[in-house]
């Protein structure tokens, strides 16, 4: 059964790193999503991204994340400067058509 | 006021019991609508879309009540395997797929 890819599946970063997190959708999908999750919280949606651009953000995804497609293959997400707050669990998804989404296993970021 | 509300839990149920979880939405332009499950540490998985028809998959039926932007996940049968968290979950009309979360129902089904 085809699935979404995340890796690493934890990464560890010092405040003020830049970290990229990355992501290989369901190949024949052709939306890509990033949401996070804070521990004990629900899940927040990030961006989504369509046609080799982002079509819908939210506010938390503010000047210092960015999405690229780099290839035909990945999808990742990067944060410029990590702060503490940024610490979640960070999960890609991926749909056919903008309705079910289908989640990577997500990468645990901690900021320390 | 909270876009997507659940009852947090935890409902702990026997095995074979009959539970059902319900779910409020605020916003009256969402129009897709579904159930996740998600297991601790893991990620959403996706459980059932929820037509306006309602819905059944197996020992799972899903209700939608567009006019009380109201949706249900009845659960028959419970199994241990069913223990997670219920994730209520929509979609706005004209939005580019950005699914809305509850924060979920606990269920814990005991032997």
């Amino acid at each position: 059964e085809p699935e979404v890819t995340q890796t690493p599946s934890h990464q560890v970063t010092q405040m003020g790193q830049e970290v990229i997190l990355r992501c290989v959708p369901i190949s024949n999908h052709l939306y890509f999503y990033w949401y996070r999750q804070i521990l004990g919280q629900k899940v927040e949606f990030l961006v989504s991204f369509y046609n080799n651009e982002i079509s819908e953000k939210s506010e938390i995804f503010d000047d210092q994340f960015s999405v690229e497609r780099p290839d035909g293959s990945n999808f990742t997400l990067k944060i410029r400067s990590t702060k503490l707050e940024d610490s979640a669990m960070y999960f890609c998804a991926s749909s056919f058509i903008s309705r079910e989404a289908f989640f990577g296993q997500g990468t645990r970021l901690t900021v320390v | 006021r909270k876009e997507v509300e659940q009852d947090p839990g935890p409902f702990n149920v026997p095995e074979g019991a009959t539970v059902a979880f319900n779910c409020t939405y605020s916003n009256s332009a969402s129009q897709s609508f579904f159930w996740y499950r998600q297991d601790c540490r893991k990620e959403p998985k996706l459980l059932m879309s929820v037509y306006s028809s309602g819905n059944e998959d197996g020992r799972f039926t899903a209700q939608l009540n567009r006019a009380s932007q109201y949706i249900s996940l009845l659960i028959r049968d419970s199994k241990l395997s069913d223990s997670a968290t219920y994730l209520c979950v929509v979609n706005i009309r004209g939005s580019q797929g950005n699914l809305i979360f509850g924060k979920g129902t606990k269920l814990s089904v005991k032997p």
